[in-house]
């Protein structure tokens, strides 16, 4: 069964120090991987989203991520921290096709220190 | 750019009590889903719909059903509640299936008294 794993619940960064959120997938088939972001009591929010093709992916307000087969792994990150970064951010995992369901990880609440 | 809409955004009801939730996917989308967000949880699916057809289930109780109607909207309606189903409820649109990303709503916000 494909399963997400968020290592850390809590992050905390300093204002411009460099964001790394962790996610893994378990998998004998990689998956579509997404990471998606929440603000308090909002709607999740698509940042960036790895298919097929470049293992780099660029997303919005700064943040990419990395598709690496060989530790099934696609971790968030980011240069430099701002204050405006502080929400939940949840990685995510698809197998396409007509099973499209998402399967979260359990999140990560990024708190951004001035 | 038009988003995802959900009616209504928040919605109180008693135990035992039935509730109707609607969505209305991004114009052109043809794909459906649902999921739950408890209290400090992650989203659970619960639901999906392609072109009007069911395309996936998943811990859905047998209390609530979904559909989607010929102009793509969807109601997710949940039966004879209980506390436990006091949650968020998103619904997401997709153009097609196949890794394609999900755009979602700003949920519902159901609390079962």
């Amino acid at each position: 069964a494909q399963s997400v794993t968020q290592l850390g619940s809590h992050v905390s960064v300093s204002e411009g120090a460099l964001v790394l959120l962790r996610c893994n997938y378990s998998s004998s088939v990689p998956p579509y991987l997404f990471w998606y972001v929440q603000y308090p009591n909002q709607g999740l929010q698509l940042l960036l989203k790895y298919t097929t093709g470049a293992t780099l992916v660029k997303g919005i307000n700064g943040f990419e991520a990395e598709f690496k087969k060989s530790e099934t792994s696609f971790h968030l990150t980011k240069p430099s921290a701002h204050m405006s970064d502080a929400a939940e951010y949840f990685c995510a995992a698809s197998r396409g096709g007509a099973t499209n369901k998402l399967i979260f990880g359990t999140g990560t609440l990024l708190a951004v220190q001035p | 750019a038009a988003g995802v809409i959900q009616s209504p955004r928040h919605l109180i009801k008693e135990k035992r009590e039935t509730a109707t939730l609607k969505c209305y996917p991004i114009p052109r989308h043809d794909t459906v889903y649902w999921y739950q967000q408890g209290p400090g949880q992650d989203p659970q699916f619960l639901i999906s719909f392609y072109e009007k057809m069911q395309s996936d289930k998943g811990s859905i109780p047998d209390r609530f059903s979904a559909q989607q109607f010929s102009d793509y909207h969807s109601e997710l309606n949940m039966s004879s509640l209980e506390l436990g189903d006091s949650a968020l409820y998103f619904c997401a649109s997709s153009l097609g299936l196949a890794g394609r990303e999900q755009f979602f709503g700003p949920g519902t916000r159901l609390t079962v008294l």
